[in-house]
């Protein structure tokens, strides 16, 4: 059965305290792992797609990786607007894609 | 540019009364339409999905429908509404052209029945 499983469910960081979330998945056939961040009450804005292990892609103070098992979004030194919830999907052959629930990120000052 | 808009961005209903969400694509032609539900603190659940004009798709069965009247649009309707059919509802595109691509999400529809 296809998953997509993100660990953790919330974390809290300290301002300028680097971490990582994970999101591991189990897809036979993958054709795309996407990173979207969602603020409350908002819909989730798109940040990254990884479609092969060992891809990295970077956006300011955000760090994508992918393996064959696993995507990490690693953040480096981050702010307090870098509060939201980080949410991956996966897509494989089809028009489907399948979400995670998603890591509730908060920055304290 | 593409954009999506979303609307209402709130709904207040009684059970019982029909419900009309639409949603438009703007700057693009032949997307990907999609209609999901976020409950809180799950991720998204996928409810229908549009490859083409009056072509729709049914993930789980519900007390919802889809229609896609035109090309960059697509509705959720609800003859009768339930209190189960309360939710955060995005609507989001993709280009169907170029294959992997991702999803491009509405701001979303907070629905609350009464």
């Amino acid at each position: 059965e296809d998953q997509v499983t993100q660990s953790p469910e919330a974390l809290r960081l300290q301002e300028g305290e680097s971490s990582s979330l994970n999101c591991s998945y189990t897809v036979s056939g993958l054709r795309g792992l996407f990173w979207y961040r969602q603020d409350p009450g908002k819909g989730p804005e798109f940040l990254f797609t990884l479609y092969s292990a060992g891809e990295e892609k970077e956006k300011e103070r955000l760090k994508a990786t992918l393996t064959k098992k696993e995507s990490f979004l690693h953040i480096t030194a981050p702010k307090p607007e870098d509060s939201a919830t980080y949410l991956c999907a996966v897509k494989r052959s089809g028009n489907q894609f399948y979400f995670g629930t998603g890591t509730s990120l908060t920055v304290i000052p | 540019s593409q954009t999506i808009h979303q609307w209402p961005a709130t709904l207040v209903q009684p059970v019982g009364s029909p419900l009309s969400l639409e949603c438009t694509v703007e700057g693009t032609s032949n997307p990907n339409l999609y209609w999901y539900r976020q409950a809180a603190g799950r991720g998204l659940q996928l409810l229908f999905y549009s490859v083409g004009i009056g072509q729709i798709s049914s993930e789980v069965p519900q007390n919802l429908s889809a229609s896609r009247p035109q090309d960059r649009q697509f509705i959720l309707s609800s003859k009768k509404l339930l209190l189960s059919d309360s939710g955060f509802y995005l609507c989001a595109w993709s280009f169907r052209a170029r294959g992997n691509q991702p999803q491009h999400f509405g701001d979303g529809t907070r629905l609350s029945i009464l």
